[in-house]
């Protein structure tokens, strides 16, 4: 079984600048999470999706992250325009029960580093 | 507001050695927690998952506990070896119906040969 895949591994970019991250779910995952894990601590979900709609984005800093999950399978998180606070690793993970329940596989993570 | 602790940070050990690592949680309303691996540069591995009304689960050489009463998690590792050596992170999943998991710091965990 193939698991969660994420694009691209690595991105530097210059701050104030825009950037976009790509997450393939595993198959028949309805749940898709987006984590933010900043170097020496824990991740910190940014917006947990069920299907294409949003259960959670309470943590997701809205004036300059956005994200999208279309038509329930891949989704996209943008980050416009990025601070050097944004530097850390973007974790996508997914889980095949619904909104209560269920194991959560991750994905290998984008390195951002905002110089 | 559910916060989770890891005790140690950083712990060093010759291979062989039996160990554990602990995980507290401020509420013990919880769902169920899931023990995870991450080596340097790469994402999470799931390793164990215990729902709330189960005392623990098994893998192999790994043996994980829960104690909802005293917010607390045990990670036991069993003739540890160097392939042992990464980043264990424990995350607790609260009740409500989301499934966001609460992540604590982790412990970096070395076996030296």
């Amino acid at each position: 079984e193939a698991g969660v895949a994420q694009s691209p591994r690595y991105k530097i970019i210059e701050k104030r600048q825009s950037v976009a991250f790509w997450c393939n779910p595993i198959s028949g995952h309805a749940t898709l999470y987006w984590y933010q894990q900043i170097l020496g601590q824990g991740p910190k979900l940014l917006i947990q999706f069920q299907n294409n709609g949003v259960v959670d984005d309470s943590q997701l800093p809205k004036d300059r992250f956005s994200a999208e999950r279309l038509k329930g399978v891949d989704s996209t998180l943008k980050i416009q325009p990025a601070k050097l606070e944004d530097s850390a690793v973007y974790l996508c993970a997914s889980s095949l029960e619904g909104v209560a329940g269920g194991e959560q596989f991750f994905g290998p993570g984008t390195r951002l580093t905002v110089l | 507001k559910q916060e989770v602790t890891q005790i140690p940070a950083a712990l060093s050990v010759p291979e062989g050695e039996n160990l554990v690592l602990n995980c507290s949680f401020t509420d013990s309303a919880i769902y169920n927690l899931q023990w995870f691996r991450q080596d340097p540069g790469k994402g999470l591995t799931s390793l164990l998952l215990i729902q709330s009304s189960q005392r623990e689960q098994t893998s192999g050489r790994l043996n994980a506990s829960l104690d909802k009463s005293s917010g607390r998690s045990t990670l036991y590792i069993a003739a540890s070896q160097p392939g042992d050596s990464a980043t264990y992170l424990c995350a607790v999943r609260g009740s409500s119906n989301t499934g966001k998991l609460i992540f604590g710091q982790g412990t970096t965990l070395q076996v030296k040969p």
